[in-house]
């Protein structure tokens, strides 16, 4: 059973505290991808990798940086924790290059985080 | 731009075919249309996807317009089970979906 997994189901962190969320991918997919799911907004796409140490913003990269040092690791990461970051976050991967294109991408369980 | 534009919701009755439709009008030649569904607190999941052709798997079909900008996923028996938020893609941009109901 294929398997992308989230470090965390829910996470609670203080305002200016730096947060990382985990991904990992059993699929040996080169394409990962986070995003953040707001209520009224869908699924918005902060970061992307086609590749081991290669990283793209998506639509909404501002406050997050990514690392991607190993094919199946993916991180997010939250330089000063704010308020506004309060969201459920979603990583997923697709095998090709290039982005999704014609394969289908597998999401992990998301990860609920909340800045107090 | 990645857009696509759904209805934001949609009701059925079970054990009838449901037709979520989809826009997709900026479409290019190259970007598959892709079709993932999201049940209440778990992540989304694959549906179906499409080129060009009508495509059919055993959870749903997919009928692609002639033109390519626009694009209908099928649910042939609608169960319960189908209640979710399905979202009409391209380059893995989501929109809000559309929100199908299924009344017994």
């Amino acid at each position: 059973d294929v398997k992308v997994t989230q470090s965390s189901r829910y996470l609670v962190k203080r305002t200016g505290e730096k947060v990382f969320l985990e991904c990992v991918q059993d699929m040996d997919h080169e394409n990962m991808f986070w995003y953040r799911q707001d209520p009224g907004l869908g699924l918005r796409l902060i970061y992307f990798s086609y590749d081991v140490k290669m990283k793209e913003k998506g639509d909404i990269p501002e406050g997050y940086s990514v690392s991607r040092e190993k094919k199946e690791r993916f991180s997010l990461i939250l330089e000063s924790a704010s308020t506004n970051q309060t969201s459920m976050y979603l990583c997923a991967s697709s095998a090709g290059t290039g982005g999704s294109g014609g394969t289908e991408a597998f999401f992990g369980q998301g990860t609920r985080l909340t800045v107090v | 731009d990645a857009k696509t534009t759904q209805p934001n919701s949609m009701e059925s009755n079970e054990e009838e075919p449901v037709h979520l439709p989809c826009n997709h009008s900026t479409i290019s030649g190259t970007d598959y249309i892709h079709w993932y569904r999201q049940l209440p607190s778990q992540g989304p999941e694959y549906v179906i996807h499409g080129l060009t052709s009508n495509v059919n798997n055993r959870m749903a079909s997919l009928a692609i317009a002639e033109d390519r900008k626009s694009s209908t996923l099928i649910l042939h028996r609608a169960t319960l089970r189908d209640a979710a938020v399905y979202y009409c893609i391209r380059k893995l941009t989501f929109g809000k979906g559309i929100t199908l109901s299924v009344r017994p």
